[in-house]
């Protein structure tokens, strides 16, 4: 079945430096969502990308979905202690299927 | 508007147990996730409906675990003779459909000793 794999799993950051998750499908995409998770809390979707090749930013956050729509990237400029959580990403296979399968997550820490 | 709602927040069972979770959507939503998460994990696929009716139930581990959605609304995750191994936080999800992103609900975190 398809598999989504993250790298790293964990990072530890100073406030102020710069963050960046992977994200790899083993199948392509339709879309991929990103979600973030706080410590004892729920995901929460963050944005969809679904044109190969697209780069979306919010504030100081950067996503971009691969030319070939198998892998994604979240980049965090200039990290605050608010961006604490997990981030995973998640996608359906190009298959038509809506069925959303996540990655593991990156844990991301950030000290003041 | 009201999120999704789970219930109970917590349960603590015994094993061989049956247990039933239920989840509420965000009204007018048509597709309904179910997902468990353990520790350090990400949120793993267990079924989705699309309407009444499981459109795909591939992620349920066996025969113990069934879910249903009568009226298109509601769901509730049933697991039969519950096994330590089933220790983990449910999660609910619901979405308007298609690529639509999805809404969680805070989940249940469930303990079988």
């Amino acid at each position: 079945g398809q598999q989504v794999m993250q790298i790293p799993q964990y990072q530890h950051v100073q406030e102020g430096e710069d963050f960046t998750t992977y994200c790899n499908s083993s199948t392509t995409l339709s879309n991929i969502q990103w979600y973030k998770q706080r410590p004892g809390g729920h995901p929460v979707f963050l944005i969809q990308l679904v044109k190969s090749g697209e780069v979306k930013k919010q504030k100081r956050l950067t996503f971009q979905f691969g030319e070939a729509k198998k892998n994604s990237s979240l980049h965090i400029t200039a990290t605050q202690t608010t961006d604490v959580g997990t981030y995973f990403c998640a996608g359906p296979p190009d298959s038509g299927y809506s069925t959303l399968t996540f990655g593991k997550g990156t844990m991301l820490l950030v000290s003041p | 508007g009201a999120g999704v709602s789970q219930t109970p927040s917590n349960k603590v069972t015994e094993k061989g147990k049956y247990v039933e979770l239920r989840c509420d959507p965000i009204s007018g939503h048509t597709a309904l996730y179910w997902y468990r998460q353990s520790l350090g994990q990400g949120p793993e696929f267990l079924i989705y409906f699309q309407g009444t009716g499981a459109a795909d139930d591939s992620g349920l581990p066996n025969d113990r675990f069934f879910a249903v959605r009568p009226e298109g609304s509601v769901s509730t995750l049933k697991i039969q003779r519950t096994e330590r191994g089933d220790s983990a936080v449910y999660l609910c999800a619901s979405s308007s459909g298609g690529r639509s992103p999805l809404h969680f609900g805070n989940g249940t975190r469930l303990t079988v000793t």
